[in-house]
């Protein structure tokens, strides 16, 4: 099992740009989510998915855009790119709603 | 929204010492998880705890789910140097969004050879 897999590690983007970020596991998760992390702010929640087609926002859903087509994949788009989007962003899944959730390596963002 | 206290921030010690971090919350939690994050990589889950009372360990590492649901704590024994990195506990709030957790600040762990 790869576990949970992000792609680009590190994404330089000019404000206004748009890009996708990918996320992928192999566990055959009901639950999948994204986070954002910044310097002392800990771990906030952006979107969250319980199963296919279904989607939900987190605590901070501003500016970011996600959908959830099959149980494997749940990518997030940003559709016009900010500086204050500059942040490390974390995939995570777990197995249902009520158990413990494994993350990705992360993607490093810079929004110039 | 809800917020977990955790502490300390940061620790400075000395290999082979023991460490011990807690977080707490003013609502009860159902679940607690403990996390820890090495430089440029995702958080790891080191003690997934689900009962209240519940003592669980994992090596040299031992977790508790307090009895008032409000709080968890995290011991790590006979400290090494790879058990630097920032620790994070988690949260499952009762009664909250399905499957959300909310996370603390982090301690970040040092150890001096």
């Amino acid at each position: 099992n790869a576990g949970v897999t992000q792609t680009p590690k590190f994404q330089v983007l000019k404000t206004g740009q748009s890009m996708t970020l990918q996320c992928a596991q192999d566990m055959n998760h009901e639950y999948m989510s994204w986070y954002r992390q910044d310097p002392g702010m800990g771990l906030r929640l952006i979107h969250y998915s319980v199963g296919a087609g279904i989607t939900d926002q987190g605590e901070v859903p501003n500016g970011y855009n996600v959908s959830r087509s099959t149980t494997e994949d749940f990518p997030l788009r940003l559709l016009s790119a900010a500086p204050s989007q500059t942040s490390v962003y974390f995939c995570a899944s777990s197995y249902s709603l009520d158990y413990e959730q494994y993350f990705g390596p992360g993607t490093r963002l810079t929004v110039t | 929204g809800q917020q977990l206290n955790q502490s300390p921030q940061s620790m400075f010690i000395q290999e082979g010492e023991d460490v011990s971090m807690n977080c707490t919350s003013s609502s009860i939690f159902n679940t607690w998880l403990w996390y820890k994050q090495d430089p440029g990589e995702g958080p790891v889950l080191l003690i997934a705890l689900y009962k209240a009372g519940e003592l669980t360990s994992n090596g040299r590492l031992t977790a508790q789910f307090g009895i008032t649901r409000k709080d968890s704590f995290l011991n790590i024994s006979a400290s090494i140097p790879s058990d630097v990195g920032i620790y994070f506990c988690a949260g499952r709030p009762a009664g909250g969004s399905q499957g959300n957790l909310i996370f603390g600040k982090g301690t970040k762990l040092s150890v001096k050879p």
